[in-house]
């Protein structure tokens, strides 16, 4: 079956980074995009960005530019989110999420992953 | 930047009740552009529907959304003890890409 399994729980210090990892399995991984979303405790879900699986193409959100780079392995079919320079405030649930095209251009997020859970504290 | 609004922000409903979730566009979007996803508590989000009323694999009938413009609507017609949780509304975009709404939690009365 499609699933996505995210890597374990992280505990990093303010400037520190982190590298979550997102391994894919049941389809074809260079079919799809993989998109990053995280939550904060409490809170909404929040967008991070995508990458293309096929040509590596990223899309980021304007608020983590310059700060995370999501990058892909096709060889092992794993997706990967590194977000450096944490702060506390970078503490949340973060989530990897198969992202497909329908009507040819619109993106949905069918398939998400079981969440990494990183906490940014000194 | 698309901003979108929810609401209400917490809906009490006894099981068998009808609920009626309201998402608000701060403007005109294309209803292919716009879906819901359902999360409960320590799980990941669930894509429930796509194309504004389109349902996805696996989710059941009670189910419906519809909408355009800058109104959408999620409706569960006879709500079940799982569908207690947080709906959330997402549009599909250019710049950012991908915006959620606030959330609406649905619980039970």
């Amino acid at each position: 079956q499609v699933q996505l399994v995210q890597s374990g729980a992280e505990v990093k210090k303010p400037g520190a980074s982190v590298k979550v990892s997102c391994k894919a399995s049941g389809y074809t991984f260079t079919s799809y995009g993989i998109s990053w979303v995280r939550q904060a405790p409490g809170q909404g879900l929040e967008w991070m960005g995508w990458i293309s699986a096929y040509n590596g193409n990223t899309n980021y959100a304007q608020k983590l530019q310059g700060r995370v780079t999501m990058t892909t392995d096709t060889s092992t079919s794993t997706a990967y989110m590194e977000l450096r320079s944490l702060r506390s405030d970078d503490t949340a649930v973060y989530y990897c999420a198969r992202s497909r095209a329908i009507f040819g251009v619109v993106i949905i997020m069918d398939v998400w992953g079981q969440g990494t859970t990183v906490t940014v504290s000194s | 930047e698309i901003v979108l609004t929810q609401s209400p922000g917490t809906l009490s409903l006894s099981p068998g009740g009808r609920a009626t979730l309201s998402c608000r566009a701060s403007q005109s979007v294309s209803s292919s552009h716009l879906a819901w996803y359902q999360q409960k508590p320590g799980q990941a989000p669930r894509l429930l529907m796509y194309g504004a009323s389109s349902r996805a694999t696996g989710i059941p009938d009670r189910f419906s959304g519809s909408g355009s413009g800058t109104d959408f609507t999620l409706t569960i017609s006879r709500l079940e003890p799982e569908d207690f949780a947080v709906y959330y509304c997402q549009h599909y975009g250019s710049s950012p890409l991908f915006t959620f709404g606030p959330g609406t939690k649905v619980e039970i009365k």
